[in-house]
């Protein structure tokens, strides 16, 4: 299994701010991924982090909004950019090595409150 | 769009007792995963079933694909209050690379 660390694990933030989020992991991996989790509700998918080329957004998600890093094969960034109130939300780095029935893990989550 | 209903979306019981969870769609998955997440962390995967009909036993908690590979269960017998938590089924996006996930059903197990 693998074993994942967020930084930072909660932060409050003002309004119009941007906040980057990373996630490392202790052994490569194929795949890394971001949710969202808003609160009380489930995971929604934002993008598939690739190494060394632009990530791969969901419907709903812009890189514009959630710019995402992947340097290498244990470490990626997130960004939510001009935080508003509604990115109040778990953001939850994932990993995994691909193909059929794949195991994820997870890290612990960030916990961001937009004022 | 590959949508995972679940239900029921809250259920509180008391320990001892059993109860099934259930995962739905109308798609066709290639496989399922259950993931049980407790606050302040993330999930936690319990298994993956990737075979239509197939059944897979952990303890206590009784998973089960169903034959068209488009629904599954969870069955948990005499239920502990350990076994609280968000009860998450998910399964891979079209794309094949992350997961789409359920709502979740919370479950509360009281003493």
């Amino acid at each position: 299994s693998a074993v994942i660390s967020q930084k930072p694990s909660r932060d409050i933030c003002q309004r119009g701010t941007s906040l980057t989020i990373q996630c490392q992991v202790d052994s490569q991996v194929t795949m890394m991924f971001w949710y969202r989790q808003q609160p009380g509700q489930s995971l929604t998918l934002i993008a598939t982090a690739n190494q060394g080329s632009e990530a791969t957004y969901e419907s709903g998600f812009v890189i514009d909004k959630f710019p995402i890093s992947r340097p290498n094969l244990t470490f990626s960034t997130l960004t939510v950019s001009n935080m508003s109130p509604e990115d109040s939300s778990i953001y939850l780095c994932s990993v995994g090595n691909g193909g059929l029935g794949d195991t994820q893990y997870f890290g612990p989550g960030t916990r961001l409150t937009v004022l | 769009t590959q949508l995972l209903e679940q239900s029921p979306q809250f259920l509180s019981i008391q320990e001892g007792e059993n109860l099934t969870v259930y995962c739905n769609s109308s798609s066709v998955f290639s496989s399922l995963q259950w993931y049980r997440q407790e606050p302040g962390e993330g999930p936690v995967l319990l298994v993956t079933v990737v075979t239509g009909g197939e059944v897979k036993k952990l303890k206590r908690l009784t998973f089960q694909f169903g034959d068209a590979r488009k629904d599954s269960s969870l069955h948990i017998t005499a239920a502990q209050p350990g076994d609280t938590g968000l009860y998450l089924c998910a399964g891979p996006t079209v794309s094949a690379d992350g997961l789409t996930f359920g709502k979740g059903t919370h479950l509360i197990i009281q003493p």
